[in-house]
């Protein structure tokens, strides 16, 4: 079945060491984006490629950083986790042709924990 | 700009009864709508999408939704309740952006509780 897998599905991290979380696709989608949700929130979007054009929220700290190095994956770079950084990452890919929005498809997600 | 509020931040229904989730969102054309569900420390599942065809669109796991422009509403209804709809509910909106890529506006999100 074509989907959107995030590994490792827990992560957990020490203050101030680098941590990577990383996500693949088979659905070919074009947009991926990455979310943060902590708890009993809605998710936040902190950027997303649109092919290899990366797209920053402004409001997204400059200590996540991402890479994106084909269309099946994406990665998410966080440079010194800090214990606010704790939470659910989400990442989910779309399809956007004709600047039509399409519905996103999510994985499962990851869990990090920062010590 | 697009904008969703979730009118409850928690329900409550008994298994078996019906199940209203109410949701009003802003917008200055015809939006595209979803409602999204999401079990404890699981990624977000679409359950339905409105993008201007029908206004009653039917989802899986036997829910639907009503778009209602006069009322700015997307309600999401499920006549009987079944212990494993238990879940944080999330009506969105996108935002067709002239630039590249789309962005989804979340609501707050509803908590469904459902009791034996």
């Amino acid at each position: 079945d074509a989907m959107v897998i995030q590994n490792p599905r827990y992560q957990v991290t020490q203050f101030g060491k680098p941590v990577t979380l990383s996500c693949s696709q088979t659905l070919n989608h074009n947009v991926m984006y990455w979310y943060q949700q902590k708890s009993s929130q809605a998710p936040k979007l902190l950027f997303h490629y649109y092919d290899k054009d990366f797209n920053n929220e402004a409001d997204t700290p400059d200590n996540f950083q991402s890479r994106r190095p084909n269309t099946s994956f994406c990665f998410l770079d966080i440079r010194s986790p800090g214990l606010g950084d704790a939470a659910m990452y989400l990442c989910a890919t779309s399809r956007d042709r004709d600047r039509r929005i399409y519905e996103q498809y999510f994985g499962p997600g990851t869990r990090l924990t920062v010590t | 700009a697009q904008s969703v509020t979730q009118l409850d931040s928690h329900v409550s229904v008994s298994e078996g009864t019906p199940v209203l989730l109410r949701c009003n969102y802003s917008s200055s054309y015809s939006p595209s709508l979803f409602w999204y569900v999401q079990h404890p420390n699981k990624g977000l599942q679409l359950l339905l999408k409105y993008t201007s065809a029908a206004t009653l669109v039917k989802g899986i796991n036997g829910f639907e939704a009503e778009f209602k422009k006069s009322e700015t509403s997307f309600h999401l209804t499920k006549p009987s309740a079944h212990m494993s709809d238990a879940a944080e509910y999330f009506c969105v909106v996108s935002d067709d952006l002239d630039n590249q890529g789309g962005k989804l506006i979340f609501g707050q999100g509803t908590e469904l509780s459902v009791k034996p």
